[in-house]
């Protein structure tokens, strides 16, 4: 059946990077987009922006430019989320989410900066 | 940008009642509209794809409605299990979600 695994937690310090995967399983990767979801504690859901898995074409939202950056290791089915220079506001939940209609989600990752 | 207005914010109801969540749209969205249950510490659940398509092995006592720029789920019979947060979200231009809706028992 169709799985996103997303990696495990992650405590940071302001100023440092993270990196957290997204491993697809059980469908051709590159037949469907892949989407990242913020969800800060106690929030709603945002949408940060997607990558085309089969050109490896980021696009993101306004909120989501500059550091933040979406990759792929398509050989593994992977798609993953870099954010540089964390501050406090990046604390949250992060998930990535499969097809145009977020039709599969990974289990999310939460994300401590602190 | 769509915005997705979704109300109420919360709303309390007992056992056996008939629920209803609304979404409003900033603009047309041509039934490109999603809802999702989130319990709490899970990941969003998809329960309606296109506005009143019902995702596989979601019970029958969901359904949603709606065109233009307003849209909504119902629950006919709300069951202890449906304690959870809801969400709209379209996507007939990019993505966007509702604010919102959470669901607690009376």
């Amino acid at each position: 059946q169709i799985q996103l695994v997303q990696s495990g937690p992650e405590l940071k310090k302001p100023g440092e990077s993270v990196k957290i995967s997204c491993k697809a399983s059980g469908y051709t990767f590159t037949d469907y987009a892949m989407h990242w979801v913020k969800q800060a504690p106690g929030k709603g859901l945002k949408w940060m922006g997607w990558i085309n898995t089969y050109t490896g074409k980021p696009t993101y939202a306004d909120d989501f430019k500059g550091r933040f950056v979406f990759s792929l290791e398509a050989s593994a089915s992977t798609a993953n989320l870099q954010i540089s220079n964390l501050k406090n506001e990046d604390t949250a939940t992060y998930f990535c989410a499969s097809g145009i209609t977020f039709d599969y989600w990974g289990q999310g990752v939460i994300v401590t900066v602190s | 940008d769509i915005q997705m207005t979704q109300s109420p914010s919360f709303l309390s109801a007992s056992v056996g009642d008939r629920v209803t969540i609304n979404c409003k749209a900033s603009q047309n969205i041509n039934k490109y509209l999603n809802w999702y249950q989130q319990k709490l510490g899970e990941a969003p659940k998809r329960l309606i794809y296109n506005t009143n398509s019902l995702q596989t092995g979601i019970p029958s006592r969901f359904s949603g409605s709606g065109s233009g720029t307003d849209y909504t789920l119902t629950i006919s019979s709300l069951q202890p299990e449906d304690v959870a947060t809801y969400f709209c979200q379209q996507y007939n231009s990019w993505w966007t979600f509702g604010g919102g809706t959470k669901l607690e028992l009376k």
